[in-house]
């Protein structure tokens, strides 16, 4: 069954160094998400990537967030000038597109921020 | 506003038994709804659609109440490995919106 996969699995960063978290969507999907939870909270919405641009976003995807598609494969979510509160689990979703369809999630990537 | 609300539990239920989990919905134009369950430290993984009409999988029976604007989730027969959080996730536009999930512990 094809997946969605993320790298790293564990990311220690620095407080206030550049992050960049790594996602590779099932290849026939065509909308992209992030999310992040925090330790023993709900998933909490980022934003949405459809046709090469963000659809939608939350309050939390701020200026020190951006995603890319770079070459049509990974799918990346930086964090530019991360803080301690960035510390969390970040998951990536793809959904294939047409009609009402579930999203399949990566099993995320762990970010400790010190 | 997007939300919904899930009591948090944590349910703890013997094994063989059945358990019903609520999540109230606060946006009408929610499109569509889902179950995940959620391990510990784990991604969320797909559980199953909720249709209007209710629809069955296995152990496993879902319904939308529009008009009460609930979802349930009915687990039939609880398994030691049906133990986990389960989190009723809503959509609309293109944004999913999650609960925060109840929290589930079938003792044998």
């Amino acid at each position: 069954e094809p997946e969605v996969t993320q790298t790293p699995s564990h990311q220690v960063t620095q407080m206030g160094q550049e992050v960049i978290l790594r996602c590779v969507p099932i290849s026939n999907h065509l909308y992209f998400y992030w999310y992040r939870q925090i330790l023993g909270q709900k998933v909490e919405f980022l934003v949405s990537f459809y046709n090469n641009e963000i659809s939608e976003k939350s309050e939390i995807f701020d200026d020190q967030f951006s995603v890319e598609r770079p070459d049509g494969s990974n799918f990346t979510l930086k964090i530019r000038s991360t803080k301690l509160e960035d510390s969390a689990m970040y998951f990536c979703a793809s959904r294939a597109g047409t009609g009402i369809q579930p999203q399949h999630f990566g099993d995320g990537t762990r970010l400790s921020i010190l | 506003r997007k939300e919904v609300e899930q009591d948090p539990g944590p349910f703890n239920v013997p094994e063989g038994a059945t358990v019903a989990f609520n999540c109230t919905y606060s946006n009408s134009a929610s499109q569509s709804f889902f179950w995940y369950r959620q391990d510990c430290r784990k991604e969320p993984k797909l559980l199953m659609s909720v249709y209007s009409s209710g629809n069955e999988d296995g152990r496993f029976t879902a319904q939308l109440n529009r008009a009460s604007q609930y979802i349930s989730l009915l687990i039939r027969d609880s398994k030691l490995s049906d133990s986990a959080t389960y989190l009723c996730v809503g959509w609309e536009g293109n944004q999913f919106y999650f609960g925060t999930g109840t929290s589930l512990t079938v003792i044998p």
